[in-house]
Formats: structure tokens, sequence, C-alpha cells
């Protein structure tokens, strides 16, 4: 298995409503991405997980929760969001230290959410 | 600051011509650089990367050139085909090791390659 999966593809929520999107990986890759991306803008970090542990937040709100349940599983909860949040949410895995052949990313094919 | 620059936000060329794609970046950290291509709908998707250590890295139909004097790469598609239109990301890690490995994305340059 040579994918990550994410899940829902599309998603509209209101600004009080609480969901969560869902990546999965099954590579044996130990670090996991959260990455954001705006029309016409190139991808933005927002959560690096290594080995399960959060090892870097990009300064994102607390309004986005990230969560790391085992080495194949990243939950990003979300929660009271903006307008301004819409965007594609794209997750990603990689060889944890990266190197050789594989460095380098697998990325899902996002979560396009729109918030109303 | 955009640390990593595509400045061609377009590039148009005729299928079985060259397609060269081009990469500033302004942090010296960097020492791995990696293409992504992009289909609307779909994740970005590795290409080629190179190592600072190295300044041509091929694979096929696609080579990446690094000038790192010039804080500048380029990504070369010959021949170009139809199935290469898409989006194409460059990105730029400072490895460094330990648990600061994120990439920075370029804003991407979409490719057209007309039959």
């Amino acid at each position: 298995d040579t994918e990550v999966t994410q899940t829902p593809k599309h998603l509209v929520m209101g600004m009080t409503n609480k969901k969560s999107l869902k990546c999965e990986q099954h590579m044996g890759h130990r670090a996991m991405y959260w990455y954001k991306q705006k029309a016409k803008k190139p991808p933005e970090l927002m959560f690096v997980y290594s080995y399960e542990k959060l090892s870097i937040n990009e300064s994102v709100p607390s309004r986005f929760s990230p969560e790391c349940p085992n080495s194949s599983l990243l939950n990003l909860h979300l929660h009271a969001l903006q307008p301004e949040d819409s965007a594609l949410y794209l997750c990603a895995s990689s060889q944890f230290p990266p190197g050789g052949s594989n460095y380098g990313y697998t990325f899902g094919s996002g979560t396009r959410l729109t918030v109303v | 600051d955009q640390q990593v620059k595509q400045n061609s936000p377009s590039l148009s060329v005729q299928e079985g011509r060259i397609s060269i794609l081009n990469c500033d970046y302004t942090n010296s950290m960097f020492d791995y650089f990696l293409w992504y291509k992009k289909y609307p709908a779909e994740g970005p998707t590795f290409l080629i990367s190179i190592s600072s250590i190295k300044d041509k890295n091929e694979d096929g139909r696609f080579t990446v050139f690094l000038n790192k004097s010039a804080k500048h790469l380029s990504l070369h598609i010959v021949p170009s085909q139809p199935g290469d239109s898409a989006v194409y990301f460059c990105a730029a890690s400072a490895e460094g090791g330990g648990s600061n490995y994120n990439l920075t994305f370029g804003i991407g340059t979409l490719l057209t390659v007309n039959p």
C-alpha cells in the first residue's frame, strides 16, 4: 500500500460545528503532516507528528486540534472555524528521519473544506 | 517573505519539446530540493529530488539541475507529453537532522503541454 487516504474528500461546515478530518497510511512512515493550501498559494505546514508525538505546530489557532492515535492515523479536529479557514487540507507522510531515495512526502488527495 | 519562489505562474509548451520550470530560493540553509506534480482534485505527487551535494539528477524524461551559487534550480522535461500538464511545485528542506523535517513550497507553475 503506497497511498495516503484522506476522508472526507469534501466538507461543508458551519461556524458552530465540530468536525474531524481523517488521514491514514500503511507505508510504515513514522512522520505525518497536515498542510493547508488556499487557492493560488503553496501548501503551508500546520503540524508535524514524528513517532506519534507532535513535533511542530506552526502557530496554528487552537480551533484546529491535531491528534495522532497511532502510527497509521492522523486526525484534525475542527471547531468554531471561520470562513477564511476554507481551504484544501492536505495530509502527508514520510519516513523519519528522511533519507535515501525515499526522501519526500506522500500526499493524500486532500479534503476540500468550506466554512459557511 | 517567500523563501521558495516560482516566478512563472504558467508555461505552455508544444508536445515533444522541452519544458523548463524554474525555481529560486533565498534560504542558504536549504540542502534538499524536490519537485512535486499536482493534478486538479488530487494531492501533490513526488516527482524528483536533488541533494545540495549534487548539481544534477536525472530520472527518465525528468532532470533537475541545481546551481547553489545562484540559489536556483530547474526541472527539465524532455520530451514533453500532454499528460505532463499539471501544476509543478518546487519544495525545499533544511534537512539538518532531528525533527526539523518540513518542506517549504513554492507557489507552483501551471504547465500546459499542447498536442
